[in-house]
């Protein structure tokens, strides 16, 4: 079965203490992986697509990486703005319609 | 350009009432979608459209009714609401081709069934 783990559930940094979010994938084959981030009361945003393990992709202070069985969003010196929830999706390979499973999501809070 | 546009933002219903979510989109993709968020569960695919006129079940699709008549809305509807049924409700829209993988969402109806 398909299946998508995100953690940790929920990350409490300090400003400019960097980290990493995890997300551990279950796919038959994999078209694609997907980074999205929600900010309370609205609707998720895009990030980042990975293709391939050994892929990075980068969008200011987040850095994304995929391997054959998970992928990172790094995060270096966060703000306070970085605050959110990030979600992590793949489209599996048997999906021809561009259907995502998505994981529970990491919400972050960064303090000042 | 107001992307994808979801109405209502908030609705409250009794058990066994019945409604209709309305999504727009005005980007011209072929693709969209409705999912469900519920607190600890994810985004859940509940029913989803490949073109004008074409629908298909997603993961979650019991209790729900989807149309799409023409190419810019997806109409989501619940026929006899339930008390399972309170969510937030997304709808996303996307293009054809390898670029259909990036969908696009709206900023959700928030709907309470009592």
């Amino acid at each position: 079965e398909d299946q998508v783990t995100q953690s940790p559930e929920a990350l409490r940094l300090q400003e400019g203490e960097s980290s990493s979010l995890n997300c551990s994938y279950t796919v038959s084959g994999l078209r694609g992986l997907f980074w999205y981030r929600q900010d309370p009361g609205k609707g998720p945003e895009f990030l980042f697509t990975l293709y391939s393990a050994g892929e990075e992709k980068e969008k200011e202070r987040l850095k994304a990486t995929l391997t054959k069985k998970e992928s990172f969003l790094h995060i270096t010196a966060p703000k306070p703005e970085d605050s959110a929830t990030y979600l992590c999706a793949v489209r599996p390979g048997t999906s021809n319609t561009g259907k995502l499973i998505f994981g529970q999501g990491t919400t972050l809070q960064v303090k000042p | 350009n107001a992307g994808v546009t979801q109405t209502p933002k908030f609705r409250v219903l009794k058990t066994g009432q019945s409604m209709t979510l309305l999504c727009a989109q005005d980007m011209n993709h072929e693709y969209m979608y409705w999912y469900r968020q519920d607190p600890g569960m994810g985004l859940r695919l509940i029913h989803y459209s490949v073109g004008e006129g074409t629908t298909a079940k997603g993961e979650v699709p019991d209790g729900y009714n989807v149309s799409r008549l023409k190419k810019q809305n997806f109409l989501l509807g619940l026929e006899s609401a339930a008390p399972s049924q309170t969510s937030v409700y997304f709808c996303a829209s996307s293009y054809g081709g390898r670029a259909k993988n990036i969908q696009y969402f709206g900023a959700g109806t928030r709907l309470s069934v009592l």
